[in-house]
């Protein structure tokens, strides 16, 4: 079975504060992704990775970063937190090749005061 | 640019009766589909997918859900809802392109199930 972990299941910041979010997978899976869930908006991807040192922007990438040094390791940085980016945060690995399934892990609930 | 939509954020059956999710995408290249489920404070897991192969795809849970290219439709169904199908279930398209194979999500709805 994959294995998706998450470093946190439930965060809480101040704003300004610099936050990490891990996330480890054991399936050898050269594709990462981080998503941000909200109520009614679904899941919106923030950065991805194909490959380790690679990483390419999603759809909402303003006042994230991420870093991928080790293929089973991919994580996301808020530079400075802010309350906006309250939220479920979901990270997803995949096999390379197209119709594979994105795995997720359980999700950090980030709370920034 | 690929799309998803999920119509009705809630949906509300009674257990034994029939579940269906609707959900039509938008793609400029023939998609690959999926449905996932969520359960409280957890990740997402895959109920189901298309890639081109049957219409009808079978899932998890007793779960399917039929690709209908004219429609340009990826319902969800089940004949008869249990009480653990409550959750939050959402469709997602890929177009198979680009380095990571991206997925574009639908915004979800969530099932109710009530005695």
């Amino acid at each position: 079975d994959v294995k998706v972990t998450q470093s946190s299941r439930y965060l809480v910041k101040r704003t300004g504060e610099k936050v990490f979010l891990e996330c480890v997978q054991d399936m050898d899976h050269e594709n990462m992704f981080w998503y941000r869930q909200d109520p009614g908006l679904g899941l919106r991807l923030i950065y991805f990775s194909y490959d380790v040192k690679m990483k390419e922007k999603g759809d909402i990438p303003e006042g994230y970063s991420v870093s991928r040094e080790k293929k089973e390791r991919f994580s996301l940085i808020l530079e400075s937190a802010s309350t906006n980016q309250t939220s479920m945060y979901l990270c997803a690995t995949k096999k390379l090749g197209s119709t594979d399934t994105q795995y997720f892990g359980p999700g950090t609930r980030l709370t920034v005061l | 640019a690929q799309s998803v939509t999920q119509l009705g954020s809630h949906v509300s059956v009674s257990e034994g009766a029939l579940v269906l999710l609707r959900c039509n995408y938008s793609s400029s290249v023939p998609p690959y589909l999926f449905w996932y489920v969520q359960y409280p404070n957890q990740g997402l897991q895959l109920l189901l997918k298309y890639t081109s192969a049957a219409t009808l795809v079978k899932g998890i849970n007793g779960f399917e859900a039929e690709f209908k290219k004219s429609e340009t439709s990826f319902h969800l169904t089940k004949p008869s809802a249990h009480m653990s199908d409550a959750a939050e279930y959402f469709c997602a398209v890929s177009d198979g392109t680009g380095g990571g194979n991206k997925l574009t999500f639908g915004t979800g709805t969530q099932l109710k199930v009530e005695l």
